[in-house]
């Protein structure tokens, strides 16, 4: 089992730039989490799907930030534009049973001049 | 709405020494909570968890934990700590149903330095 497996692993593009984040999550998990950590405000969560279904994006700050879940195997975390104030390292988590736990990719650290 | 506090920012101990990092939760349900470490530029590992039954929990790594719901507390700890525990330390809460259907809550984290 690969695990979770984010691309990139880093990311540096320029403002206004559309930036895209990926995620395979873990085969036979049914539910896929996308993180942001800070040092201001530590790890939010931004989205989460359910079986490809998006349950819950109130965490989303903005509606430059968009997911995307097409099958079961992939994610995508889009922002458009970019700004500085996005940078941050961004983690997709995925859970066969949540209560469990949820196993975190490496993530992708996100750097917008 | 639930919320997890980690008092401590940074702890230092001495390498063979003994640790605990502290852990508050709110929640108004039972609780589904786990401690992960996070090592410099990577991923979050879960140490363990709890949801039921004994109040002590086995982790991996030597780590244990307790769950005191009198004091809504879930603190880790490890009898003896090694170089290779430097890290940083998350506590979370999991919300909705099965204890984390709604995702987890996380702390601001400890960061523990181990000195030699």
């Amino acid at each position: 089992d690969a695990g979770v497996i984010q691309s990139p692993r880093h990311e540096v593009t320029e403002m206004g730039q559309e930036v895209t984040l990926r995620c395979k999550p873990i085969s036979g998990h049914d539910y896929l989490f996308w993180y942001r950590q800070t040092m201001m405000r530590g790890l939010e969560l931004l989205i989460y799907f359910n079986n490809n279904v998006p349950i819950d994006d109130s965490g989303m700050p903005e509606d430059r930030f968009s997911a995307k879940m097409p099958n079961a195997s992939f994610s995508t975390l889009k922002i458009q534009p970019s700004e500085p104030r996005d940078s941050a390292v961004y983690f997709c988590a995925s859970s066969f049973i949540p209560g469990y736990g949820y196993t975190f990719g490496s993530g992708t650290r996100l750097t917008v001049v | 709405a639930q919320s997890v506090t980690q008092p401590d920012i940074h702890i230092t101990v001495s390498e063979g020494a003994s640790l605990e990092l502290r852990c508050n939760y709110s929640y108004g349900a039972t609780p589904y909570l786990f401690w992960y470490v996070q090592s410099p530029g990577q991923g979050l590992q879960l140490l363990l968890k709890y949801f039921s039954g004994d109040t002590l929990v086995q982790g991996i790594k030597g780590f244990e934990a307790e769950f005191k719901r009198s004091q809504s507390s879930f603190n880790l700890r490890k009898p003896s700590v090694h170089w290779s525990d430097a890290a940083e330390y998350f506590c979370a809460v999991g919300a909705g149903s099965g204890g984390g259907a709604d995702g987890l809550t996380f702390g601001k984290g400890t960061h523990l330095i181990i000195q030699p």
